[in-house]
């Protein structure tokens, strides 16, 4: 199976910031990697899909990178509303076998 | 618009089994994988299984295999999780969740159904 980890597993940061958040597969998924967010109490949102195709309705200050083992997800410019957990997936095993990184929690220094 | 729309919160005792219903609206039902993912309190997103709505075929995790069942009623839109012999550690949200084509990203989530596993 395909393991993913992700990194860090949380992070403070304050409104205006830039983070970067990175995502490492244990073994080649091409571009098939895709990243949500998810803020307490809710459902998971598609933020990213295909590495660094930009979901639509997401802020453009949401941006994607990445192929093979290593991937990177950035954020431009914090919003108040950013702070949420983050967490990739691979979608490349066949038959499918989706996974997802444990998860980074991004909170307000 | 496109909603997954999921059945209500359960509370059921160790060894019993619970099945959880996810009634798809605003696409044609048997475009798209539906797939279910689980998530326990305070942590990380556990993929299940994923069933093709046209043909009924599955897929299952390898921790899930042999304990769940995922089946749908194309007549009504509706695709369905059954796991059996719960045990506290199945306590969780489920949530049913579509994946669109292409690079398979699940673009819309179902709002989550809380299934409580209590003696």
């Amino acid at each position: 199976d395909i393991q993913m980890t992700q990194s860090p597993s949380s992070l403070s940061a304050s409104v205006g910031d830039r983070v970067t958040i990175t995502c490492r597969a244990s073994q080649s998924i091409s571009s098939y990697l895709n990243w949500y967010q998810q803020r307490p109490g809710k459902a998971p949102r598609l933020l990213i899909y295909a590495a660094s195709s930009l979901q639509s309705g997401v802020p453009s200050r949401f941006s994607g990178s990445g192929s093979g083992t290593d991937f990177t997800l950035t954020i431009s410019s914090l919003q108040p509303e950013d702070f949420a957990t983050y967490f990739c997936q691979q979608s490349y095993s066949t038959p499918f076998m989706y996974t997802f990184g444990q998860g980074t929690k991004l909170e307000i220094k | 618009q496109v909603q997954l729309v999921q059945s209500g919160a359960e509370v059921k005792k160790p060894g019993a089994s619970v099945k959880v219903s996810c009634m798809a609206s605003g696409y044609t039902f048997t475009t798209y994988d539906i797939n279910w993912v689980r998530q326990a309190t305070g942590q990380g997103l556990e993929w299940m299984g994923w069933m093709n709505p046209n043909s009924g075929n599955t897929g299952y995790a390898q921790k899930f295999q042999g304990r769940v069942t995922m089946t749908r009623n194309t007549s009504i839109s509706t695709a369905y999780m059954e796991l059996s012999s719960l045990r506290s550690d199945d306590t969780a949200v489920y949530y049913c969740t579509r994946a669109s084509s292409g690079y398979n990203p699940f673009d819309y989530w179902g709002q989550g159904t809380l299934v409580t596993v209590s003696s």
